[in-house]
């Protein structure tokens, strides 16, 4: 599976939009992009995932560039319930890869 | 609720105790996952079952034992653990499927807390 790169912490304030980047130069054409989020102490929860179009869900909006090396999650009003240490994580998805986490970026909501 | 549920939630064990951490998922998936996270360390996956048949186990000690009784069942026995061993356990389970569009991703259960001592 292709690494990613994601800055270690990032502040946003509350009301504003959080932009969260991610490198992943290694991936392949069947890899996919997911991206988690892991609020203190709980479990990992799944935002979204895409291959090469961007995406949205009721939660984020997903922008992978056209060389597929980058993408950006987009949180639009961020609040402070979002708060969290947020996983970009490159998968296979010829037989749904195992999720590999790396140390991911911890976002802080400020009021 | 995730539609994963761990039990218990928090463990205290002695070194020379046996205990089992219990997973059970109702969403109609068909693989499960033990990670551990140990503080300020990423998850680290342990075990993998697709089918109920262990698929991938990332060097654990023998300490950890996996037991995948049936698709909705997941358990990690634990015995002679050391203090190094407290950390968060989580289970996860997926869909697997030809394109991992099909499966949405992993869903995570709350983890349970253990303490060694």
């Amino acid at each position: 599976d292709a690494k990613t790169t994601q800055p270690p912490s990032m502040d946003c304030a509350e009301g504003r939009a959080a932009n969260l980047p991610c490198n992943h130069s290694t991936i392949s054409g069947n890899e996919y992009v997911y991206w988690y989020r892991q609020i203190h102490s709980q479990g990992p929860q799944y935002i979204i995932h895409g291959l090469k179009n961007n995406e949205t869900n009721e939660m984020a909006s997903l922008i992978i560039t056209e060389d597929r090396k980058s993408s950006t999650l987009i949180l639009p009003h961020a609040t402070l319930r979002d708060t969290a240490v947020y996983y970009c994580i490159v998968v296979y998805g010829g037989s749904q890869g195992n999720l590999i986490f790396g140390k991911g970026t911890k976002l802080s909501v400020k009021p | 609720e995730t539609g994963v549920t761990q039990t218990p939630r928090h463990l205290v064990m002695g070194m020379t105790n046996k205990k089992s951490l219990k997973c059970e998922q109702h969403l109609g998936h068909n693989a499960m996952y033990w990670y551990k996270q140990s503080a300020k360390k990423p998850l680290e996956l342990m075990f993998v079952y697709n089918f109920k048949e262990q698929t991938e186990n990332n060097s654990v000690p023998s300490r950890f034992s996996p037991e995948c009784p049936n698709s909705s069942h997941l358990f990690l026995h634990l015995h002679t653990l050391q203090p190094e061993d407290s950390a968060l356990y989580l289970c996860a389970s997926s869909r697997l499927g030809t394109d991992a569009q099909l499966g949405y991703g992993y869903t995570f259960g709350s983890g349970t807390r253990l303490t060694v001592v």
